[in-house]
């Protein structure tokens, strides 16, 4: 089983539709988590981070997490063509030495 | 929050060399990441970097292979030696910051190696 799972993607919205994608964690230990976008040939760029349970909202953009199920998501509400990029789930685990494990990452494509 | 210069941004590298990647950093971190992002895929992590000590290295990675240098609390070093064609990846180094919290990424380097 992979450390951290995203759904496989790619997934392609409309735009102006919820673009919703999903992670999964195996290790309980895990205590922050992080979604990061990367658009093509650029490094990935920070866009939420969470460690409670809940959500967490800022602007258009929606981080849930669920330590129970292991399950953490991230809703992009009004999906722009400009939201079209490979997004990324983040896992650190506090005894790990502050290592980040990264899913494989899905794609997004938001169709004008 | 930090920002990061690395360089090169990118280079073509004939196998059997060794190419060293720079990262800069604006304000002083006790902990650099290295990772490597082979085409289509995801970041894996390569080495942590603390100052005054050798750097941790994940399984699968070893230190004649990828040595790193981390001399002071804003700079480090990642050599990739004795390239072959399966080291051409995309490297990146990453710090954690504190506002927004969470770790930040140099522009990378894509290396290709012929």
């Amino acid at each position: 089983q992979k450390e951290v799972e995203q759904n496989s993607g790619p997934l392609s919205v409309p735009e102006g539709a919820i673009a919703s994608l999903n992670c999964t964690y195996s290790d309980r230990g895990s205590q922050s988590f992080f979604w990061y976008r990367q658009y093509s040939g650029k490094s990935p760029e920070l866009i939420m981070s969470i460690y409670s349970n809940g959500d967490k909202e800022d602007g258009r953009f929606t981080a849930q997490l669920n330590k129970a199920s292991q399950y953490v998501s991230l809703l992009i509400r009004d999906s722009q063509p400009s939201d079209s990029a490979t997004y990324l789930c983040a896992v650190k685990r506090e005894t790990s030495g502050s290592r980040l494990t990264f899913g494989e990452g899905t794609q997004l494509t938001v169709n004008p | 929050s930090a920002v990061i210069s690395q360089k090169p941004s990118r280079d073509i590298c004939q196998r059997g060399t060794s190419l060293t990647i720079q990262c800069q950093v604006d304000s002083q971190v006790t902990m650099m990441f290295w990772y490597r992002q082979q085409p289509g895929q995801s970041l894996t992590l390569i080495a942590t970097a603390n100052q005054g000590s050798e750097a941790t290295y994940e399984s699968g990675f070893v230190i004649d292979k990828f040595p790193i240098s981390r001399p002071n609390l804003t700079f480090s070093t990642l050599t990739v030696s004795n390239m072959s064609p399966e080291d051409s990846s995309i490297y990146l180094c990453s710090v954690e910051i504190l506002s927004p919290s969470g770790y930040t990424f140099g522009s990378g380097t894509r290396l290709t190696v012929v």
